[in-house]
C-alpha cells in the first residue's frame, strides 16, 4: 500500500458530461502528481502542485483543470468528456518539490459512453 | 524534449531464466533515473532511482543499472511473482517524471 488514496476507483460517465476524481496523498507528502495512463500513450504527466501551488504542466488539455486544497487533498475536474478521455488516471505524491521517488494511487479508471 | 524508450515491449522468461530489460533515455542534464513495477489494475510501484552513470542497485532478484545514455534492469533467477509491467523513468530539465511505455514480464512456471 503506497499510502496515496484515489476515489472513486471506477466511473462511468457520457461524452460532455463533467467528473471529478479525487486523490489524498501520503501522510506528510506536500507535492501531488496527476498523471493519464491510456494502453497507446503509457504515463502522460498532467499536472503538479506542491503546497496548494501549481509548479509544473504537462500535456493537460483545456477542458481540465486540478487544484490542491489546504488539507493538501487534489481534484482534478475533467469537463465536456470525450470518448478518448477514457483511461487511467493516477496521482502521485512526494515528500518534496524537487525530483524524488513518486508514490502512487492505484488509480481511477474513466470509461466515456 | 526528455524522451525514454523501452526495449522489447514484452517478454516472456522460463522460471529461472535471467534476463534484462533496456530503458534508452535521451535528456538534457539527467537529475535522475526511476525504475517502477506495475501490476494489473495498480499504480506504479517505485523500486529504484540512479542518479549517476556506473551507478547500481539492487533488490531481491532485480538489479538496476545505469551509463549516460541507457539503463538496464537484470532480472536474476525469475520466478511467476515477478511477472509485471517494468516502467522506466527520467528526469532531466523539469520537475516532471518522463516515462517509458514499459516492458510487460511473464515469467512462466
Amino acid at each position: 500500500d503506497s499510502g496515496v488514496t484515489q476515489t472513486p476507483k471506477h466511473l462511468i460517465t457520457a461524452t460532455g458530461q463533467r467528473v471529478t476524481l479525487r486523490c489524498s496523498p501520503r501522510s506528510g507528502d506536500l507535492s501531488v502528481y496527476w498523471y493519464q495512463q491510456s494502453l497507446d500513450q503509457g504515463l502522460q504527466f498532467l499536472i503538479q502542485y506542491y503546497n496548494g501551488e501549481e509548479r509544473a504542466k504537462g500535456n493537460i488539455l483545456e477542458r481540465f483543470s486540478a487544484q490542491q486544497f489546504p488539507d493538501l487533498h487534489s481534484e482534478l475536474n475533467l469537463s465536456s468528456l470525450e470518448l478518448g478521455d477514457s483511461a487511467l488516471y493516477f496521482c502521485a505524491s512526494s515528500v518534496q518539490e524537487g525530483i524524488s521517488p513518486l508514490h502512487f494511487g492505484n488509480g481511477t479508471r474513466l470509461t466515456v459512453t | 524534449e526528455d524522451q525514454v524508450t523501452q526495449s522489447p515491449e514484452a517478454l516472456r522468461l522460463q522460471e529461472g531464466e535471467s534476463s534484462s530489460l533496456n530503458c534508452s533515455y535521451t535528456v538534457s542534464g539527467l537529475r535522475g533515473l526511476f525504475w517502477y513495477r506495475q501490476d494489473p489494475g495498480k499504480g506504479p510501484e517505485f523500486l529504484f532511482t540512479l542518479y549517476s552513470a556506473g551507478e547500481e542497485k539492487e533488490k531481491e532478484r532485480l538489479k538496476a543499472t545505469l551509463t549516460k545514455k541507457e539503463s538496464f534492469l537484470h532480472i536474476t533467477a525469475p520466478k511467476p511473482e515477478d511477472s509485471a509491467t517494468y516502467l522506466c523513468a527520467t528526469s532531466g530539465g523539469s520537475e516532471k517524471l518522463v516515462f517509458g511505455k514499459g516492458t510487460k514480464l511473464t515469467v512462466n512456471p
